[in-house]
């Protein structure tokens, strides 16, 4: 069983577009978490949410906006996509906020912005 | 300076070595320490994590963290060539809106 899932898997569009990454978690925790991996592996957060609260909201350009629709979900809406936004983008999941809880990483989405 | 620093390698040691992976970081308040494993084209996945000072030891695994020199490092014995990723130490301050600082990773190559 998958715990934490993400679609799509690949994302391949142009400059300007605007493009949305879907996850989902099973294993009924309250907080998630939208990560950024550049091509040099540096993982960095990007948000977390929790029970569909926003909690953490690093320096991000606005055209990244969060969407928790309930806790077992996170979407992450990309708008006028930028060359230097090709990453890998991880959803994870913990139990709650506190750093101390083992955080769980879906697959990831690699994004090509071309 | 960055908050933590990693050496990105890769290192490459032959099968069945011990193997040292370490980490630095600057900010004294800092009180919980992971390592995550990552293997390719995967998300990462939570390895080890010890709390303040001290050693910790799971099998093949050992996470040691020396606070005052703002150190951590984590040994791997009897090194297999499953054990080839990028590892991942990462920290957090303890309090209700914490987030994890990662650093950069090493890439890690067992040779058979």
């Amino acid at each position: 069983d998958t715990a934490v899932s993400q679609t799509p898997k690949y994302l391949v569009t142009q400059m300007g577009n605007d493009k949305s990454i879907k996850c989902e978690q099973n294993l009924g925790h309250d907080t998630m978490y939208w990560y950024k991996q550049d091509s040099k592996k540096f993982l960095k957060i990007m948000f977390s949410y929790n029970n569909k609260e926003l909690i953490i909201n690093e320096t991000v350009p606005n055209r990244f906006s969060p969407k928790s629709p309930d806790k077992a979900h996170l979407n992450l809406h990309i708008n006028s996509l930028e060359l230097g936004d090709s990453a890998v983008y991880f959803c994870a999941s913990s139990q709650d906020t506190v750093g101390t809880q083992k955080q769980y990483f879906g697959p990831g989405t690699r994004l090509t912005v071309t | 300076q960055k908050e933590v620093e990693q050496d990105p390698g890769p290192l490459s040691v032959p099968e069945g070595a011990i193997v040292s992976l370490n980490c630095t970081y600057s900010n004294s308040a800092f009180q919980y320490f992971m390592w995550y494993r990552q293997y390719s084209r995967k998300g990462p996945e939570l390895l080890m994590y010890t709390y303040s000072s001290g050693n910790k030891e799971d099998g093949r695994f050992t996470a040691q963290v020396d606070k005052s020199s703002k150190y951590i490092s984590l040994f791997i014995r009897d090194s297999q060539p499953s054990d080839s990723a990028t590892y991942l130490c990462a920290m957090s301050v303890l309090g209700r809106d914490d987030k994890i600082i990662f650093g950069k990773g090493t890439r890690l190559h067992i040779l058979p």
